[in-house]
Protein backbone atom coordinates (compact mmCIF):
# COMPACT_ATOMS: atom_id res chain seq x y z
CA UNK A 1 0.00 0.00 0.00
CA UNK A 2 1.01 3.28 -0.76
CA UNK A 3 0.77 6.16 1.86
CA UNK A 4 2.03 8.96 -0.44
CA UNK A 5 0.94 8.56 -4.45
CA UNK A 6 2.31 10.51 -6.74
CA UNK A 7 1.14 11.43 -9.96
CA UNK A 8 1.61 11.56 -13.22
CA UNK A 9 4.53 8.99 -12.81
CA UNK A 10 6.12 10.81 -15.62
CA UNK A 11 5.89 13.79 -17.05
CA UNK A 12 7.12 15.07 -20.25
CA UNK A 13 6.45 18.98 -21.49
CA UNK A 14 7.91 21.78 -23.76
CA UNK A 15 10.05 24.46 -22.13
CA UNK A 16 7.70 27.36 -21.10
CA UNK A 17 4.32 25.34 -20.02
CA UNK A 18 2.93 25.06 -17.13
CA UNK A 19 2.03 21.90 -14.79
CA UNK A 20 0.83 19.99 -12.05
CA UNK A 21 1.98 17.50 -10.16
CA UNK A 22 0.04 15.76 -7.15
CA UNK A 23 0.55 13.99 -3.74
CA UNK A 24 -2.37 12.11 -2.08
CA UNK A 25 -2.79 10.16 0.62
CA UNK A 26 -5.69 8.67 2.75
CA UNK A 27 -3.66 9.49 5.76
CA UNK A 28 -3.69 13.13 7.51
CA UNK A 29 -0.09 14.24 7.81
CA UNK A 30 1.46 17.10 9.92
CA UNK A 31 3.60 18.36 7.31
CA UNK A 32 4.70 17.04 3.59
CA UNK A 33 7.92 18.18 2.59
CA UNK A 34 8.64 18.46 -1.46
CA UNK A 35 11.95 17.09 -2.98
CA UNK A 36 14.02 17.67 -6.21
CA UNK A 37 16.26 14.86 -7.14
CA UNK A 38 18.71 14.58 -10.11
CA UNK A 39 20.18 11.69 -11.42
CA UNK A 40 23.53 10.20 -9.41
CA UNK A 41 22.32 12.93 -6.61
CA UNK A 42 20.17 12.60 -2.98
CA UNK A 43 16.93 14.62 -2.66
CA UNK A 44 16.98 17.67 -2.07
CA UNK A 45 14.61 19.48 -0.22
CA UNK A 46 12.62 22.32 -2.01
CA UNK A 47 9.69 23.50 0.39
CA UNK A 48 8.15 22.20 4.03
CA UNK A 49 4.56 22.79 4.17
CA UNK A 50 3.04 22.91 7.67
CA UNK A 51 -0.93 24.14 7.64
CA UNK A 52 -3.89 23.02 5.82
CA UNK A 53 -4.54 25.19 2.90
CA UNK A 54 -0.92 26.74 3.52
CA UNK A 55 0.53 28.32 0.09
CA UNK A 56 4.05 28.48 -0.60
CA UNK A 57 6.06 30.34 -3.50
CA UNK A 58 9.44 29.66 -4.17
CA UNK A 59 10.02 31.35 -7.79
CA UNK A 60 8.14 29.76 -9.81
CA UNK A 61 7.50 26.85 -8.20
CA UNK A 62 4.12 27.01 -6.13
CA UNK A 63 3.39 24.14 -3.18
CA UNK A 64 0.04 23.97 -1.86
CA UNK A 65 -1.27 22.00 0.77
CA UNK A 66 -4.97 20.64 1.34
CA UNK A 67 -6.83 21.87 3.78
CA UNK A 68 -7.49 18.52 5.33
CA UNK A 69 -3.47 17.93 4.92
CA UNK A 70 -3.87 15.09 3.27
CA UNK A 71 -2.53 16.53 -0.33
CA UNK A 72 -0.28 18.59 -2.23
CA UNK A 73 0.75 19.77 -5.03
CA UNK A 74 3.48 21.77 -6.70
CA UNK A 75 2.66 23.91 -9.75
CA UNK A 76 5.52 25.03 -11.68
CA UNK A 77 4.74 28.11 -14.31
CA UNK A 78 6.63 28.73 -17.62
CA UNK A 79 8.88 25.95 -17.36
CA UNK A 80 12.41 25.63 -18.28
CA UNK A 81 14.88 22.44 -18.79
CA UNK A 82 16.98 23.14 -15.72
CA UNK A 83 13.20 21.90 -14.03
CA UNK A 84 13.67 18.29 -14.83
CA UNK A 85 14.23 15.48 -12.40
CA UNK A 86 12.27 13.75 -10.15
CA UNK A 87 10.11 15.57 -7.81
CA UNK A 88 9.21 13.84 -4.31
CA UNK A 89 6.68 14.42 -1.66
CA UNK A 90 7.34 13.07 1.84
CA UNK A 91 6.45 13.45 4.78
CA UNK A 92 6.60 11.75 8.57
CA UNK A 93 4.15 8.67 9.17
CA UNK A 94 0.80 9.47 10.99
CA UNK A 95 -0.01 9.02 13.99
CA UNK A 96 4.09 9.01 15.18
CA UNK A 97 7.60 8.99 14.22
CA UNK A 98 9.18 12.05 14.45
CA UNK A 99 13.15 10.47 14.29
CA UNK A 100 13.79 10.99 10.70
CA UNK A 101 11.79 8.23 9.49
CA UNK A 102 10.44 9.91 6.49
CA UNK A 103 8.13 8.23 4.11
CA UNK A 104 8.37 9.20 0.43
CA UNK A 105 5.94 9.01 -2.59
CA UNK A 106 7.63 7.21 -6.12
CA UNK A 107 7.91 10.51 -7.52
CA UNK A 108 7.27 12.53 -10.33
CA UNK A 109 9.70 12.53 -13.65
CA UNK A 110 9.50 15.88 -15.22
CA UNK A 111 11.02 16.57 -18.43
CA UNK A 112 11.04 19.83 -20.03
CA UNK A 113 12.23 20.18 -23.76
CA UNK A 114 13.71 22.70 -24.83
CA UNK B 1 27.85 25.37 1.66
CA UNK B 2 28.14 22.92 3.65
CA UNK B 3 27.47 19.39 2.79
CA UNK B 4 27.07 15.01 3.57
CA UNK B 5 29.86 13.34 1.46
CA UNK B 6 29.55 9.49 0.62
CA UNK B 7 31.93 6.99 -0.12
CA UNK B 8 32.22 5.12 -2.47
CA UNK B 9 30.52 6.79 -4.89
CA UNK B 10 30.02 2.84 -6.52
CA UNK B 11 30.52 -0.41 -4.91
CA UNK B 12 30.70 -3.83 -6.31
CA UNK B 13 30.59 -7.01 -4.24
CA UNK B 14 29.70 -10.34 -4.29
CA UNK B 15 27.07 -12.10 -2.26
CA UNK B 16 27.79 -12.98 1.42
CA UNK B 17 30.48 -10.43 1.93
CA UNK B 18 30.68 -7.80 3.95
CA UNK B 19 30.34 -4.05 3.03
CA UNK B 20 30.98 -0.84 4.93
CA UNK B 21 29.18 2.20 2.89
CA UNK B 22 30.94 5.67 4.97
CA UNK B 23 29.40 9.08 5.31
CA UNK B 24 30.60 12.29 6.55
CA UNK B 25 27.53 14.03 8.05
CA UNK B 26 27.25 18.07 7.88
CA UNK B 27 30.26 18.75 10.78
CA UNK B 28 27.44 20.91 13.60
CA UNK B 29 24.51 18.18 12.91
CA UNK B 30 23.22 16.21 15.30
CA UNK B 31 21.03 13.62 13.56
CA UNK B 32 21.80 10.96 11.09
CA UNK B 33 20.00 8.17 9.32
CA UNK B 34 20.83 6.31 6.26
CA UNK B 35 17.78 5.59 3.60
CA UNK B 36 17.96 3.11 0.87
CA UNK B 37 16.77 3.35 -3.16
CA UNK B 38 16.61 0.36 -5.07
CA UNK B 39 16.42 0.93 -8.67
CA UNK B 40 13.05 2.01 -9.83
CA UNK B 41 11.27 2.20 -6.28
CA UNK B 42 10.79 4.71 -3.59
CA UNK B 43 13.39 6.32 -1.14
CA UNK B 44 12.78 4.17 1.98
CA UNK B 45 13.92 4.72 5.48
CA UNK B 46 16.56 2.44 6.88
CA UNK B 47 17.52 4.14 10.42
CA UNK B 48 18.17 7.19 12.51
CA UNK B 49 21.20 7.96 15.02
CA UNK B 50 21.27 9.92 17.80
CA UNK B 51 23.70 10.70 20.88
CA UNK B 52 24.68 7.08 19.85
CA UNK B 53 22.86 5.52 19.59
CA UNK B 54 19.45 4.27 17.10
CA UNK B 55 16.52 6.03 17.59
CA UNK B 56 14.82 4.76 14.74
CA UNK B 57 14.79 1.91 12.77
CA UNK B 58 12.42 0.54 9.77
CA UNK B 59 11.36 -3.25 8.98
CA UNK B 60 14.30 -3.40 6.58
CA UNK B 61 17.13 -2.81 8.84
CA UNK B 62 17.54 -6.12 10.49
CA UNK B 63 20.34 -8.11 11.85
CA UNK B 64 22.11 -7.94 9.22
CA UNK B 65 22.63 -4.43 9.16
CA UNK B 66 24.40 -1.88 11.82
CA UNK B 67 25.44 1.28 12.17
CA UNK B 68 28.00 3.32 13.61
CA UNK B 69 29.58 6.76 14.55
CA UNK B 70 33.59 5.85 15.26
CA UNK B 71 34.57 8.97 15.39
CA UNK B 72 33.81 12.55 15.35
CA UNK B 73 33.20 12.84 11.86
CA UNK B 74 32.14 9.40 10.42
CA UNK B 75 28.80 7.65 9.97
CA UNK B 76 28.85 4.08 8.61
CA UNK B 77 26.29 1.31 7.45
CA UNK B 78 27.61 -2.11 7.33
CA UNK B 79 26.22 -4.69 5.66
CA UNK B 80 27.55 -8.50 7.02
CA UNK B 81 26.34 -10.63 4.53
CA UNK B 82 24.86 -9.26 1.39
CA UNK B 83 21.91 -10.25 -0.80
CA UNK B 84 21.30 -9.76 -4.08
CA UNK B 85 18.27 -7.44 -3.27
CA UNK B 86 20.28 -5.30 -1.06
CA UNK B 87 21.68 -3.80 -4.46
CA UNK B 88 20.26 -0.07 -4.58
CA UNK B 89 21.27 3.31 -3.82
CA UNK B 90 22.07 4.08 -0.28
CA UNK B 91 21.71 7.16 0.99
CA UNK B 92 23.07 8.73 3.90
CA UNK B 93 21.25 12.46 5.26
CA UNK B 94 21.64 14.71 8.60
CA UNK B 95 20.24 17.49 10.14
CA UNK B 96 20.40 19.88 12.55
CA UNK B 97 17.47 19.24 14.92
CA UNK B 98 15.12 15.73 15.07
CA UNK B 99 12.35 18.59 13.08
CA UNK B 100 15.03 19.84 10.95
CA UNK B 101 15.42 19.10 7.38
CA UNK B 102 17.44 16.57 6.43
CA UNK B 103 20.35 17.35 4.05
CA UNK B 104 20.88 14.33 1.81
CA UNK B 105 24.39 12.83 0.17
CA UNK B 106 25.01 12.23 -3.44
CA UNK B 107 24.66 8.07 -2.50
CA UNK B 108 26.91 4.61 -2.75
CA UNK B 109 25.24 2.71 -5.18
CA UNK B 110 26.11 -0.68 -3.94
CA UNK B 111 25.79 -3.51 -6.30
CA UNK B 112 25.09 -7.06 -5.36
CA UNK B 113 26.89 -9.97 -7.46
Amino acid sequence: TQLLEQSPQFLSIQEGENLTVYCNSSSVFSSLQWYRQEPGEGPVLLVTVVTGGEVKKLKRLTFQFGDARKDSSLHITAAQPGDTGLYLCAGFPPGGGSQGNLIFGKGTKLSVKP
Amino acid sequence: EPEVTQTPSHQVTQMGQEVILRCVPISNHLYFYWYRQILGQKVEFLVSFYNNEISEKSEIFDDQFSVERPDGSNFTLKIRSTKLEDSAMYFCASSLQVTSPLHFGNGTRLTVT
